[in-house]
């Protein structure tokens, strides 16, 4: 079966980075794109781009332009988002996922999500 | 301020009926698949519908969707106490080169 694992909570200090990592298992991990995708808390969802696992190639909200980097290791199947310069209001569930909003099919699985907290 | 526009909040009483509508325009629903997520307090969303109105396999249905030009709405029946939970609604947007959600929409079981 499809699993999306993502690695661990994280608290970082204004203006430093942080990359969580989401490894895939149960399918071809250069098959579908990757997604990322955020929570504040009590907010809603917020879609910060995507990752083409198979080229590599990159969609970022324009939100996120510029701090966002996705990365891929196909030899381990594991997709990274890594963000840049954080802000308070960074604070956040960073999810990756499969979503069904562009393929015609049900392909959607979520991973666990990530809390990074951004606190000095 | 969200792409997709959504009630944010919706209430009902249990076997009543409720829907819950989704606005946005042509570079979204109007041109592309909708889908809708329910999200439980702490836990990932879950997918309920894809390319506007088919449900994946498991979900009950007495959810369903539907859309017509630039709205789209899910419909629940039979409402339960279960289904006390927020719903997001989603759409490829073709000017923005990426996915936009709803802002939630919370619905409550009297």
């Amino acid at each position: 079966q499809v699993q999306l694992v993502q690695s661990g909570a994280e608290v970082k200090k204004p203006g430093a980075s942080v990359k969580v990592s989401c490894k895939a298992s149960g399918y071809t991990f250069t098959v579908y794109y990757m997604h990322w995708v955020r929570q504040a808390p009590g907010q809603g969802l917020e879609w910060m781009g995507r990752i083409n696992p198979n080229s590599g190639g990159t969609n970022y909200a324009q939100k996120f332009q510029g701090r966002v980097t996705m990365t891929r290791d196909t030899s381990i199947s594991t997709a990274y988002m890594e963000l840049s310069s954080l802000r308070s209001d960074d604070t956040a569930v960073y999810y990756c996922a499969l979503v069904a909003v562009v393929a015609a099919n049900e392909v959607d699985y979520w991973g666990q999500g990530t809390l990074v907290t951004v606190s000095s | 301020q969200s792409v997709l526009t959504q009630p944010p909040s919706v209430s009902g009483t249990p076997g009543q009926r409720v829907t819950i509508s989704c606005s946005g325009s042509n570079s979204n629903i109007g041109s592309n698949y909708v889908c809708w997520y329910q999200q439980l307090p702490g836990t990932a969303p879950k997918l309920l519908i894809y390319t506007s109105n088919k449900r994946p396999s498991g979900v009950p249905d007495r959810f369903s969707g539907s859309k017509s030009g630039t709205s789209a709405s899910l419909a629940i029946s039979g409402l339960r106490s279960e289904d006390e939970a927020d719903y997001y609604c989603a759409a490829w947007d073709d000017s923005l080169s990426g996915v936009v959600f709803g802002g939630g929409t919370k619905l409550t079981v009297l």
